[in-house]
């Protein structure tokens, strides 16, 4: 089936630095891609829609400034999560949609990235 | 746009004993509807979705879900609950998936 890989899994930075975050479709091709955020017992809230080789769409109350996506390929989105803070310490979780079944109707998530800020 | 519901926050049930999680949708046309299953510090995996067709669908590890229209829900069904199956449930609806606030499930041996 599809899988969709994240990396790193988990994170520790320092308040103020810039963490990376990578999602990968590996064994198709995803045109686009989903980013989510889950705090602890809580559900998951979508931040961004990424489509390949075009700005990501933010959902509303999220800053485009801090939260910066790219898709560059049919198999690769990152998230940067910039200039850090505690209160961005959260479970991160990409989800992809794949080209060759018309992927409207369902998406593939990969496994999160706790980060956590320091 | 869809939402979704999910009144129970927690579910308990015996390991063998029928296992329903219940989730109610609001719609603006025809509801796209999905259950997930997350298990702990873990991504979600997909267990069944409605778009079309008959109402009671059939998903992975012999979890059926019932599409009622007439009751705006979509309740997520197991004949017989496996200890294994406690994890947290999210009933998501529409091509963005939104999705509610979860429920988790245990089932004791």
């Amino acid at each position: 089936g599809a899988v969709v890989s994240q990396h790193p899994s988990w994170v520790i930075c320092k308040s103020g630095t810039s963490v990376k975050i990578e999602c990968r479709s590996l064994d198709f091709q995803a045109t686009t891609m989903f980013w989510y955020r889950q705090f602890p017992k809580q559900s998951l809230m979508l931040m961004a829609t990424s489509n390949e080789g075009s700005k990501a769409t933010y959902e509303q109350g999220v800053e485009k400034d801090k939260f910066l996506i790219n898709h560059a390929s049919l198999t690769l989105s990152t998230l940067t999560v910039t200039s850090a803070h505690p209160e961005d310490s959260s479970f991160y979780i990409c989800s992809a949609r794949d080209r060759a079944a018309g992927g409207f109707y369902e998406q593939y998530f990969g496994p999160g990235t706790r980060l956590t800020v320091t | 746009a869809q939402s979704v519901a999910q009144p129970e926050d927690q579910v308990n049930v015996a390991e063998g004993n029928p296992l329903t999680v219940k989730c109610t949708y609001s719609v603006s046309g025809n509801p796209y509807l999905f259950w997930y299953v997350q298990y702990p510090n873990r991504g979600l995996q997909f267990l069944l979705k409605y778009i079309t067709g008959d109402n009671l669908v059939k998903g992975s590890y012999g979890f059926e879900a019932e599409f009622n229209k007439s009751q705006t829900s979509f309740h997520l069904k197991k004949p017989s609950a496996l200890v294994s199956d406690s994890a947290l449930y999210f009933c998501a609806a529409d091509y963005k998936l939104s999705f509610g606030a979860g429920t988790t499930v245990t089932v004791r041996a």
